[in-house]
């Protein structure tokens, strides 16, 4: 196991509602990611989170926030749930916001909204 | 245009097969490429790093052409526990993993 950790496994919501997701990093790992997979696709970057500062940000509306506290454990907040939210959240890991920093990936939360 | 496009798939190959994915990337400006293995409804796991020079891991082997903006990876001697789905993946310099959508391979006995 990668020691990433996520919660909850799987959660279900309705359209508007707000969601928040977490993630706790692999010790030692300042660095947290987060990603979001639809069904048939790749994970697609959301942002990247540096020792609590936002390290990056992929094509995701503003309504998709996040936040990384002092032990490097993260959330992700998706505010306005649409239908199209509905997927397979992963968190990764790694040592430092390098290049040459493996990312090792948490188990997931899989987010159905109705 | 996507960042990094590969084959779907699905590839289905009888155990003892060579079978082998390929993908192309559009940034030219993407430092580091891997292959990524993810088995059905769990999270992605690191298979690979992509050099120029090559990489070979066992029976697994990965490729790197920059000039035509391509990467390959081999699988030989195919088993049952190879069946999954395989993610091409470029890192940009902003430490963003940038995922195909992946190749899905089923091994059959």
């Amino acid at each position: 196991e990668t020691g990433v950790t996520q919660s909850p496994t799987h959660l279900i919501k309705t359209r508007g509602q707000q969601v928040t997701l977490r993630c706790s990093s692999q010790s030692g790992h300042n660095t947290v990611s987060w990603y979001q997979q639809a069904l048939g696709q790749g994970p697609q970057f959301i942002f990247q989170y540096y020792r609590e500062e936002e390290n990056g940000r992929g094509n995701f509306p503003p309504r998709f926030s996040g936040l990384q506290f002092p032990n490097y454990s993260s959330e992700l907040n998706v505010n306005a749930l649409e239908l199209d939210d509905s997927a397979l959240y992963l968190c990764a890991s790694s040592l430092e916001a390098s290049s040459t920093d493996t990312q090792y990936f948490g188990p997931g939360t899989r987010l159905t909204v109705l | 245009r996507k960042e990094v496009e590969q084959d779907p798939g699905p590839f289905n190959v009888p155990e003892g097969a060579t079978v082998a994915f390929n993908c192309t990337y559009s940034n030219s400006a993407s430092q580091s490429f891997f292959w990524y293995r993810q088995d059905c409804r769990k999270e992605p796991k690191l298979l690979m790093s992509v050099y120029s020079s090559g990489n070979e891991d066992g029976r697994f082997t990965a490729q790197l052409n920059r000039a035509s903006q391509y990467i390959s990876l081999l699988i030989r001697d195919s088993k049952l526990s190879d069946s999954a789905t395989y993610l091409c993946v470029g890192l940009t310099g902003a430490n963003n993993l940038f995922f195909g959508t992946g190749t899905r391979l089923t091994v059959i006995p």
